[in-house]
C-alpha cells in the first residue's frame, strides 16, 4: 500500500489567496483525520470524518477553514482567505476504525507544508 | 479536558547509553495511549499503542510501558538511526472518542 498521500508537498502563497490541500488515504480505513502542526501549539486536531460524514469539526480554527470528503479516497481542506498565521504542517491521518483495538491506529501523511506570505 | 505531558523535551545520549521518556496524562477514560515517531520534515509513524495499565510491547530497541498516569518508552543501546521525535498521544472514550491529544514530544539525539 502506497499510505496516506498528500498534495502538494510545500504550498507557498500570499495573503487573501485561496489554498487547497489534499489527501488520499489508505484504501479500505474508514477514518480521515486533518491535523496542523506548528512549533507553538504541537499537533492539533482540526476535523475528522467518519465514512465521508464529518462528525467533529471542532478543531478547524474559524470560518475560513473548509474541509470535504465527496468519496472515500479523496478530501480537501480549504483556506479561504488565507493568513500569515495559517502557516503550519498540515497533516491528513486514516485509520481502519474499530475502537480499543489494534485497527484503531492513525497513519499519518508525509504533509503539507504551508507558508503564506 | 485531556492532557499529555511529555519530558524532558529534549535528550541527548551518546550511542548505546539506554535512557527512558516520559509520558504523563490525565484523560476520563483511557481508549488507548499511542506512541509515534517523527522524523524532520515527514509525517508521525506509528510505534506502539497500549490499552490498559501493566501491558507492555516492544519494537527493536524500543519497548513501551503504561501505568494508570503515564506511560515511559525506553530506548536500550541506541544507536544514532533512533534519533528523531517522539509523540505521545492517548485516546479518550469520552467526547470526540476518535480525537488524539498529544503531547509536545521528546526530541532525541544519539551521538556516535
Amino acid at each position: 500500500d502506497a499510505g496516506v498521500i498528500q498534495s502538494p508537498r510545500h504550498e507557498v502563497t500570499e495573503m487573501g489567496q485561496e489554498v487547497t490541500l489534499r489527501c488520499k488515504p489508505i484504501s479500505g480505513h474508514d477514518y480521515l483525520f486533518w491535523y496542523r502542526q506548528t512549533m507553538m501549539r504541537g499537533l492539533e486536531l482540526l476535523i475528522y470524518f467518519n465514512n465521508n460524514v464529518p462528525i467533529d469539526d471542532s478543531g478547524m480554527p474559524e470560518d475560513r477553514f473548509s474541509a470535504k470528503m465527496p468519496n472515500a479516497s479523496f478530501s480537501t481542506l480549504k483556506i479561504q482567505p488565507s493568513e500569515p498565521r495559517d502557516s503550519a504542517v498540515y497533516f491528513c491521518a486514516s485509520s481502519p476504525g474499530l475502537a480499543g483495538t489494534s485497527t484503531d491506529t492513525q497513519y499519518f501523511g508525509p504533509g503539507t507544508r504551508l507558508t503564506v506570505l | 479536558e485531556d492532557q499529555v505531558t511529555q519530558s524532558p523535551e529534549a535528550l541527548r545520549l551518546q550511542e548505546g547509553e539506554s535512557s527512558s521518556l516520559n509520558c504523563s496524562y490525565t484523560v476520563s477514560g483511557l481508549r488507548g495511549l499511542f506512541w509515534y515517531r517523527q522524523d524532520p520534515g515527514k509525517g508521525p509513524e506509528f510505534l506502539f499503542t497500549l490499552y490498559s495499565a501493566g501491558e507492555e510491547k516492544e519494537k527493536e530497541r524500543l519497548k513501551a510501558t503504561l501505568t494508570k498516569k503515564e506511560s515511559f518508552l525506553h530506548i536500550t543501546a541506541p544507536k544514532p538511526e533512533d534519533s528523531a521525535t517522539y509523540l505521545c498521544a492517548v485516546q479518550a472514550w469520552s467526547g470526540s472518542a476518535r480525537q488524539l491529544t498529544f503531547g509536545s514530544g521528546t526530541q532525541l539525539t544519539v551521538l556516535p
